[in-house]
């Protein structure tokens, strides 16, 4: 199937390791924020969202984290996995809106 | 798989041709969206649907696209006399519809390829 990686950051961790995925966003009005997973030749796949009132949401071996002040959204994931390799993207939707904008995504490879 | 079907999965149409792509939304969802995926980019919005009425429209939604949603189903997405530029993945996600409009969460289909020759 097609790359979605190309040109995109890329982060390589060992399996079992811990990954930590970064974005900026760019738009304080912003009230919702989702990753997304995205495997060649596949569309995106949910896997955490978060509302602007939180700092913090656990999900299953994921956790996002919320920094309004500085505009930044991490996701974690634990003991990482060679089925996590994919394109992250990070999403917000701006209040009132039905539009979801992308981030440029990460890549993240899984060394095993 | 979400429960979002696209079709074809993949399209090879020579520079002028008219393509039409198709989505089926997860069934109980109202709202039905377009995105639009370069490569090495995320998924660009181009347009949504509340049931049948489409609601919103991306200046990237040129007058050669057409997106329609007649019965508040199913969707196409028509692109006129193709260029070379409109070779992209075609994303489609569906949402329920019910719920505050900044905590939707929208589930995406597998894309349609398309390649303009």
């Amino acid at each position: 199937g097609e790359s979605v990686g190309l040109h995109l950051p890329t982060l390589s961790v060992q399996e079992g390791d811990n990954s930590i995925i970064n974005c900026a966003y760019s738009n304080s009005a912003s009230d919702y924020f989702i990753w997304y997973k995205q495997e060649s030749g596949k569309g995106p796949q949910f896997i955490i969202d978060i509302r602007s009132n939180m700092d913090k949401r656990q999900g299953q071996r994921v956790t996002v984290l919320l920094n309004k002040t500085v505009k930044h959204l991490s996701l974690q994931i634990a003991a990482t996995q060679p089925g996590d390799s994919a394109v992250y993207f990070c999403a917000e939707n701006k209040g009132g809106y039905q539009k979801v904008t992308f981030g440029t995504g990460t890549k993240l490879q899984v060394i095993p | 798989d979400t429960g979002v079907s696209q079709d074809p999965r993949h399209k090879i149409t020579k520079r002028g041709q008219n393509v039409t792509f198709r989505c089926d939304p997860i069934s109980e969802h109202n709202r039905l969206y377009w995105y639009r995926q370069t490569l090495g980019q995320g998924p660009e919005f181009l347009t949504y649907f509340q049931n049948e009425a489409q609601l919103e429209k991306s200046r990237l939604l040129s007058d050669r696209f057409s997106a329609e949603r007649p019965k508040g189903s199913f969707s196409t997405l028509e692109i006129q006399r193709t260029e070379q530029g409109d070779s992209a993945m075609y994303l489609c996600a569906s949402s329920l519809g019910l719920r505050d409009y900044s905590e939707e969460t929208q589930y995406f289909g597998p894309g349609t390829r398309l390649l303009v020759l």
